[in-house]
């Protein structure tokens, strides 16, 4: 059972343009959202995250946005950049008990 | 500032072999992770600990997975005997408090693949 999915495998985006990567979850009981980034070889980096008592959170040029009725959120990125050609992973958690829940990834890829 | 280091990078091992891998946190990060990530998939969570102390292993398959944290430093992450499923990324993390909130810090992962 997939608590948390992110549906689209890959994107790819025009560098300058709006990103938008997508996250839908089942549980009710997250409190927690974080977004991670993912280079080749490497792992994961933290990049935002967002309470459940919150509905958007904005780190620069990413942003955070969360719909608890529709158990949904995104990560918006402005403008593109070369360098966001990443994995992103959304993941999910109850903080009482630690644990992180992610999603398989999105592969964005930003073409010039 | 040093990050979470793991060793080695890669690893080829035969099914029933034994495999460990070594991870040292960032200095200072009380809460350690293990996560196993199969191609494709995100990381799945094997084992948390507390300082020495576990906190969470309910997906950590123990008659073939052990892990320890000796002295609330380092860790080790062993699985004997291997299976050919085990193929995968391990990936140790660290942080300050539950990464739930403030993310953890990742370190480069080993991959094992199991022949």
């Amino acid at each position: 059972d997939q608590q948390v999915k992110q549906n689209s495998p890959s994107l790819s985006v025009q560098e300058g343009r709006i990103s938008i990567l997508n996250c839908d979850y089942t549980n009710s009981m997250f409190d927690y959202f974080l977004w991670y980034k993912k280079y080749p070889a490497e792992g994961p980096t933290f990049l935002i995250s967002i309470s459940s008592i919150k509905d958007k959170n904005e780190d620069g040029r990413f942003t955070v946005f969360l719909n608890k009725s529709a158990k949904h959120l995104s990560l918006h990125i402005v403008p593109s950049q070369p360098g966001d050609s990443a994995v992103y992973f959304c993941a999910a958690s109850v903080t009482s008990n630690y644990q992180l829940i992610w999603g398989a990834g999105t592969k964005l890829i930003i073409k010039p | 500032e040093a990050g979470v280091a793991q060793s080695p990078r890669y690893k080829i091992i035969e099914k029933r072999q034994s495999v460990a891998f070594w991870c040292n946190p960032i200095s200072g990060h009380a809460t350690l992770y293990w996560y196993q990530q199969i191609l494709g998939q995100g990381p799945k969570l094997l084992i948390q600990f507390q300082n020495n102390g576990v906190v969470d292993d309910s997906q950590l398959p123990k008659d073939r997975f052990s892990a320890e944290r000796l002295k609330g430093v380092d860790s080790t992450l062993k699985i004997q005997p291997a299976k050919l499923e085990d193929s995968a990324v391990y990936l140790c993390a660290s942080s300050l408090r539950t990464a739930s909130i403030y993310g953890a810090f990742f370190g480069q992962g080993t991959r094992l693949t199991v022949v």
